[in-house]
């Protein structure tokens, strides 16, 4: 298994860019979530989905969108790229919202 | 309302030595808690998890944590850690609505 993959690795965009986030999984995970890590502030949700064609928002949806069209994919999407958005993107999944999280490795964005 | 609190955000430790990080939650529901690690440039493990039993909770690499509920802590342990243990760590507890909450992280950095 190759559990949960994200590309690209890192990208730089300009500000007003949009960009999409690759996220995908093969443990046939229901749950999957995206977050973002900032120094001094953890990881904070940005949205996630519970299943194929079902997401919401999480703490800090402004700026991005999501889908999931299938189990195994969530992409993230930068609708209007802002140096607010320079971040580290983790996407994760999991049985449950509740439950442990299996995480990818991460996509460092930069905004300029 | 904060749901997690690591009390320290840096630990510097010798080699061989012990190391302790705090952590304190505040959920209302089943408290199911996690740690998690987070090596230079990579994505979250799962370091250990306390859903229910005993309240001392084995881990990998030889970590330990201790579920308080008195003292709502989940404090993670170590009693003799290595260069390798270098890295960023994360306490986190499913919240009220059901979905993770993490806390802002504590570095460690073990010295020679």
């Amino acid at each position: 298994n190759a559990g949960v993959t994200q590309t690209p690795k890192f990208q730089v965009l300009k500000t007003g860019q949009s960009m999409t986030l690759q996220c995908a999984q093969d443990m046939n995970h229901e749950y999957m979530s995206w977050y973002r890590q900032d120094p001094g502030m953890g990881l904070r949700l940005i949205h996630y989905s519970v299943g194929a064609g079902i997401t919401d928002q999480g703490e800090v949806p402004n700026g991005y969108n999501v889908s999931r069209s299938t189990t195994e994919d969530f992409p993230l999407r930068l609708l209007s790229a802002a140096p607010s958005q320079t971040s580290v993107y983790f996407c994760a999944s999991g049985r449950d919202r509740g439950y442990e999280q299996y995480f990818g490795p991460g996509t460092r964005l930069t905004v300029t | 309302a904060q749901s997690v609190t690591q009390l320290d955000s840096q630990v510097p430790v010798f080699e061989e030595a012990p190391v302790e990080l705090r952590c304190n939650y505040s959920s209302s529901v089943s408290v199911y808690l996690f740690w998690y690690v987070q090596y230079p440039n990579q994505g979250l493990q799962l370091l250990l998890k306390y859903l229910s039993g005993s309240t001392l909770v084995k881990g990998i690499n030889g970590f330990e944590a201790e579920f308080n509920k008195s003292q709502t802590s989940f404090h993670l342990r170590k009693p003799s850690v290595h260069i390798s243990d270098t890295a960023e760590y994360f306490c986190a507890v499913r919240r009220d609505d059901y979905k993770l909450s993490f806390g802002a992280g504590t570095t460690v950095t073990v010295r020679a």
